[in-house]
């Protein structure tokens, strides 16, 4: 069936650099979607990209959908501790099942 | 709006003993329900989802079982819990195609 790989499973940062989480997959893509997870909470819907090369922002965070629609990637530009959490990517196949990447865990030390 | 109602919160039971966690959905009809089950520490996985009362579709073979006997009640069981069942486990809605919302989360403890 249809995976998204994502990468990198962990990502330790000093607060005020950037971060930047990949998402992979070997077929193209209907859509793209981002999660956020914080400590012991549930996953809560960021953004969905649905077109070829897209870009969306929201304040600090910047998503981008490739070309081939084949990957992805959440950019957040000079994290702070509030950022900290699990990020993943997901992608909706047949318009039934939403499909989610093993998420990048995002650790910001102050 | 939409609310989405997951319980118990935390749970903590013996292998072999039965399991019921119980999801409704408010302010929606015929959604797309869903259970996932997330390890300590790890990814999202798939477990159930349905697409109307009646309608379930496994992902992974297991010893747990879901039912949806409502519209929007989705219901996950185990006649015989597993050590390895312990986990995150999580409800979540759709309107077709389109992004998930999901409950609070249930944590499942099998001692």
């Amino acid at each position: 069936g249809q995976q998204v790989m994502q990468i990198p499973q962990y990502q330790h940062v000093q607060e005020g650099e950037d971060f930047t989480t990949y998402c992979n997959s070997s077929t193209t893509l209907s859509n793209i979607q981002w999660y956020k997870q914080r400590p012991g909470g549930h996953p809560v819907f960021l953004i969905q990209l649905v077109k070829s090369g897209e870009v969306k922002k929201q304040k600090r965070l910047t998503f981008q959908f490739g070309e081939a629609k084949k990957n992805s990637s959440l950019h957040i530009t000079a994290t702070q501790t509030t950022d900290v959490g699990t990020y993943f990517c997901a992608t909706n196949t047949g318009g039934f099942k939403t499909i989610f990447g093993a998420g990048t865990r995002l650790f910001v030390k102050a | 709006s939409q609310t989405i109602h997951q319980w118990p919160a935390t749970l903590v039971q013996p292998v072999g003993s039965p399991l019921s966690l119980e999801c409704t959905v408010e302010g929606t009809s015929n959604p797309n329900l869903y259970w996932y089950r997330q390890a300590a520490g790890r990814g999202l996985q798939l477990l159930f989802y349905s697409v109307g009362i009646g309608q379930i579709s496994s992902e992974v073979p297991q010893n747990l079982s879901a039912s949806r006997p409502q519209d929007r009640q989705f219901i996950l069981s185990s006649k015989k819990l597993l050590l390895s069942d312990s986990g995150f486990y999580l409800c979540a809605w759709s309107v077709p195609g389109n992004t998930i919302y999901f409950g609070e989360g249930s944590w499942l403890t099998v001692v």
